[in-house]
């Protein structure tokens, strides 16, 4: 099983410049998240979804836009990239709710915004 | 606003020694979880916390619960240099659909 799959692993953007990181995860989840992650900051939750055609905004959302067309992928896109978005995106899905239910995080994604 | 407060931030012992690490809050959690998480990964979940007063053991690790659900510590023994990462508490938040992480311990343990 390769779990949670993320690309690219790295990537410097312009200002200006838009990009989608890709995830696909392969058991059969049905919740999918978006996570950031700043130096001494934890995990803050972008977008998630409860199932196939099932989004909603999570803690910081403003720049970013998701999709969810099959219960497998949940791209995140940046649209007009800016320095504040330089971080680390992690994806990550669960069988069910969070409570009690584990999450399984992808490798990351490396993004520079210069 | 739930927010988790971890404690201490940075931690280099040497190996053998040991430590606890907290996470605290002022609001209640359904359930706590932690995660380690090393460089250039992914979090991995260790354990999850459900019961107030709960303690879980895996090998030289133990986890507890706060017996009002508000905080947890995890607490390890005769510590490793393979112990060395961030730990991470996360906490099911009001929404159920979002858990509500810690900033993290990173802890060093030096051979």
């Amino acid at each position: 099983n390769a779990g949670v799959t993320q690309t690219p692993k790295f990537r410097i953007l312009k200002i200006g410049q838009s990009m989608t990181l890709q995830c696909t995860q392969d058991m059969n989840h049905n919740y999918m998240y978006w996570y950031r992650q700043d130096p001494g900051m934890g995990l803050k939750l972008i977008y998630y979804s409860v199932g196939a055609g099932i989004t909603d905004k999570g803690e910081v959302p403003n720049g970013y836009n998701v999709s969810r067309s099959t219960t497998e992928d949940f791209p995140l896109r940046l649209e007009l990239a800016a320095p504040s978005q330089t971080s680390v995106y992690f994806c990550a899905s669960s069988y069910s709710r969070p409570g009690g239910n584990e999450q399984f995080f992808g490798p990351g994604t490396r993004l520079t915004v210069l | 606003t739930q927010l988790l407060e971890q404690s201490p931030q940075f931690l280099s012992i040497q190996e053998g020694e040991n430590l606890t690490v907290y996470c605290n809050s002022s609001s209640v959690f359904s359930s706590l979880q932690w995660y380690r998480q090393e460089p250039g990964e992914g979090p991995v979940l260790l354990v999850t916390v459900v019961t107030g007063g709960e303690v879980k053991k895996l090998k030289r690790l133990t986890f507890q619960f706060g017996d009002a659900r508000k905080d947890s510590s995890l607490h390890i023994t005769a510590a490793q240099p393979g112990d060395t990462g961030l730990y991470l508490c996360a906490g099911v938040g009001d929404s159920n659909y979002q858990l509500i992480w810690g900033a993290g311990t990173k802890l060093i343990i030096k051979p």
